[in-house]
């Protein structure tokens, strides 16, 4: 089984700073044959169920703000937020799907306002 | 707009078996582009995925709760369904439906989830 661990658990940043939620896979999750990551970010407001924000570790889902980024490869990943804004007040879940059927996400990583 | 709406009882007695019903309406659940799934949350903690279905009736789960759990469709209804069984308080939790891509096997649309307490 892929198990995925993020840090920090949680973390504090003052409104329009850069924020950076980390994710890393106990294997690879980069798929030789096309060069791509099968790595997915999730953004869950309390009460909510859990958002789509990026997909194939760096791509958009369709109507999320630019300020939201996903970078890294293989087994290093990186949610950023350029710029905080109070409605990103969040937990955060990385999820990979290279062991479909079978997919596995992190524990969450909670941001809150400094 | 896809939308997704969990139904079933929100108390289920332990060793007994728990029965959700996700209806999908905006979209028909037999466009075969998609798994419709099932995830759960206990109170405060991570996602588990549970299983997932496809359009043909074809299923897969989570092997930690392969002996109980099945998933079936009925695309008259447009609805797909979970039962698992022999509970126990540690099945407490939020179940969400979602939909993933065949393709990005990622969540796009989730149901707003039911809470199932399992309680005597």
């Amino acid at each position: 089984d892929i198990v995925m661990t993020q840090s920090p658990d949680s973390l504090a940043v003052s409104l329009g700073e850069r924020a950076t939620i980390n994710c890393k896979s106990s294997q690879s999750v980069l798929y030789s044959s096309n060069n791509k990551n099968y790595l997915a970010w999730y953004q869950q407001k309390p009460g909510q169920p859990p958002k789509l924000l990026i997909y194939w570790a760096s791509t958009r889902e369709s109507g999320v703000p630019d300020r939201f980024s996903g970078s890294g490869s293989g087994t290093d990943f990186t949610l950023t937020i350029s710029s905080l804004q109070a409605e990103d007040v969040a937990v955060y879940y990385c999820q990979q799907y290279y062991s479909t059927p079978l997919c596995s996400f992190g524990q969450g990583t909670k941001l809150e306002i400094k | 707009q896809v939308q997704l709406q969990e139904s079933g009882p929100g108390l289920v007695k332990p060793s007994q078996t728990l029965s959700l019903t996700c209806t999908v309406s905006g979209g028909s659940i037999s466009s075969g582009s998609y798994y419709w799934s099932w995830i759960r949350q206990p109170a405060g903690k991570g996602l588990e995925w549970i299983g997932r279905i496809y359009t043909s009736g074809s299923t897969n789960y989570n092997p930690s709760l392969k002996s109980r759990v099945t998933i079936s469709v009925d695309t008259s209804k447009n609805q797909f369904s979970l039962k698992l069984s022999s509970v126990t308080a540690a099945d407490t939790a939020v179940y969400y439906c979602a939909r993933a891509g065949i393709v990005v096997v990622a969540y796009d649309y989730w149901g707003q989830g039911t809470l199932v307490t399992v309680s005597s």
